[in-house]
């Protein structure tokens, strides 16, 4: 069964480095998201991304925040510069129909 | 904007009795509704969808929920809980536009006792 996939599923960093996070939808959907969650609270929508530019974005989806599709396979999401409260499990989606698959998450420490 | 309840953010129950879950909704348009699974470091699992048509609808693992429109409300209900169930339960909604992007409730820590 195609699944999303995300790599790293841990990530560390100091802060103020870059970290781009990957995901891999599955192969033929055409609407890719990326949520986080930080430890204890809600999953919160970050950004949509269809035929290769961002659809929709939330208020945290600052200009630290920057999302490509490098290839006919990956989807990524850079953060700039992070900060201490970007620690959180990010999690990619992609969507087919009304439906939305989500990967494993990639949990990112800030130190 | 819509948003998302979910009333009790912690929930005990015995192996073998009902398990309810509330979910309530506030949205300006007609809503999709979902609820997600989701078991420790693990990702979100869907457990069923509500979009149109049959306001009961049914899900994985035995799960049902059922959209009452006049009570802006989704609760999700099992039968009979059994161990496996214990995990964290995310309702969301979502609108009809084309982005369709998720609001999540806060979620509620679903714990099953022997």
């Amino acid at each position: 069964e195609p699944e999303v996939t995300q790599t790293p599923s841990h990530q560390v960093t100091q802060m103020g480095q870059e970290v781009i996070l990957r995901c891999v939808p599955i192969s033929n959907h055409l609407y890719f998201y990326w949520y986080r969650q930080i430890l204890g609270q809600k999953v919160e929508f970050l950004v949509s991304f269809y035929n290769n530019e961002i659809s929709e974005k939330s208020e945290i989806f600052d200009d630290q925040f920057s999302v490509e599709r490098p290839d006919g396979s990956n989807f990524t999401l850079k953060i700039r510069s992070t900060k201490l409260e970007d620690s959180a499990m990010y999690f990619c989606a992609s969507r087919e129909a009304n439906e939305q698959f989500f990967g494993p998450g990639t949990r990112l420490t800030v130190l | 904007a819509q948003s998302v309840t979910q009333l009790g953010s912690h929930v005990s129950v015995s192996e073998g009795a009902l398990v309810l879950l509330r979910c309530n909704y506030s949205s300006s348009v007609p809503p999709y509704l979902f609820w997600y699974v989701q078991y420790p470091n693990q990702g979100l699992q869907l457990l069923l969808k509500y979009t149109t048509g049959a306001t009961l609808v049914k899900g994985i693992n035995g799960f049902e929920a059922e959209f009452k429109k006049s009570e802006t409300s989704f609760h999700l209900t099992k039968p009979s809980a059994h161990m496996s169930d214990a995990a964290e339960y995310f309702c969301a909604v979502s609108l009809s536009g084309s982005a369709r992007q998720l609001t999540f409730g806060s979620g509620t820590q679903l714990t099953v006792l022997p």
